[in-house]
């Protein structure tokens, strides 16, 4: 499989608090992209971050990449019940393709 | 405006009947991409399109798997000899243009279950 990897695998936090998300991937990048899936549904693209970027802002959302380590962090801060939801990370090789590469998620679950 | 949409959202097959997986992309989006999710995992590359023309299917897992976009617009992702292996959901995205920093757009997923 050519899927990058995400820790923690499941994350349980309270509301207010923030998550932090980890995501290691293999090959040399043009951009990194976070998505997030709710159960039974299709992917919503959050923030893209390209290669010769180090950190990213949008909204509570805040995205380091590290290209020398080919990893990534995605922070979301004072969090909501309504951010529980499974969260990837896709990579766009540097080759030409225009595929994603997905890493396993996290699992995130928000308690009120 | 609507979105990716796609066909059926939940398909039961018998273990070797073929199935056809239908997408409809934003009105516009000239890129066309296939993924297979399995339970618990990330999405998986298939195939994708630009306009009309097929530019990697290196993801198809084995020639029982067949996409087409004949006119550019709507896809369909056809798997013949269905096994219990090919048991995943199949998303479908697209995209305006083919830029690097295009953000995908992806369809609810259509469950395929074979039995």
């Amino acid at each position: 499989s050519q899927q990058g990897e995400e820790d923690p695998q499941a994350l349980s936090i309270q509301e207010g608090e923030n998550a932090t998300m980890n995501c290691s991937y293999k090959t040399s990048i043009n951009n990194l992209q976070w998505y997030r899936q709710n159960s039974g549904r299709g992917l919503v693209h959050l923030i893209l971050i390209r290669s010769n970027e180090r950190e990213k802002h949008s909204g509570r959302l805040r995205v380091t990449l590290d290209t020398s380590k080919k990893s990534s962090s995605l922070l979301i801060t004072a969090s909501r019940a309504a951010d529980t939801a499974s969260y990837f990370c896709a990579t766009r090789p540097s080759y030409n393709t225009d595929k994603l590469i997905f890493g396993t998620g996290t699992r995130l679950q928000v308690f009120p | 405006g609507a979105g990716v949409s796609q066909s059926p959202r939940y398909k039961v097959a018998k273990r070797g009947q073929d199935v056809a997986l239908r997408c409809d992309p934003i009105s516009g989006h000239v890129s066309l991409f296939w993924y297979q999710q399995a339970l618990g995992q990330g999405p998986e590359f298939l195939t994708y399109f630009q306009n009309e023309a097929q530019l990697d299917k290196s993801g198809l897992p084995s020639d029982r798997f067949f996409a087409e976009r004949p006119e550019g617009s709507v896809s369909t992702l056809k798997i013949q000899r269905t096994q219990q292996e090919d048991s995943a959901v199949y998303l479908c995205a697209s995209s305006p243009a083919r830029d690097h920093t295009d953000t995908q757009y992806f369809g609810p997923g259509t469950r395929l279950t074979v039995l």
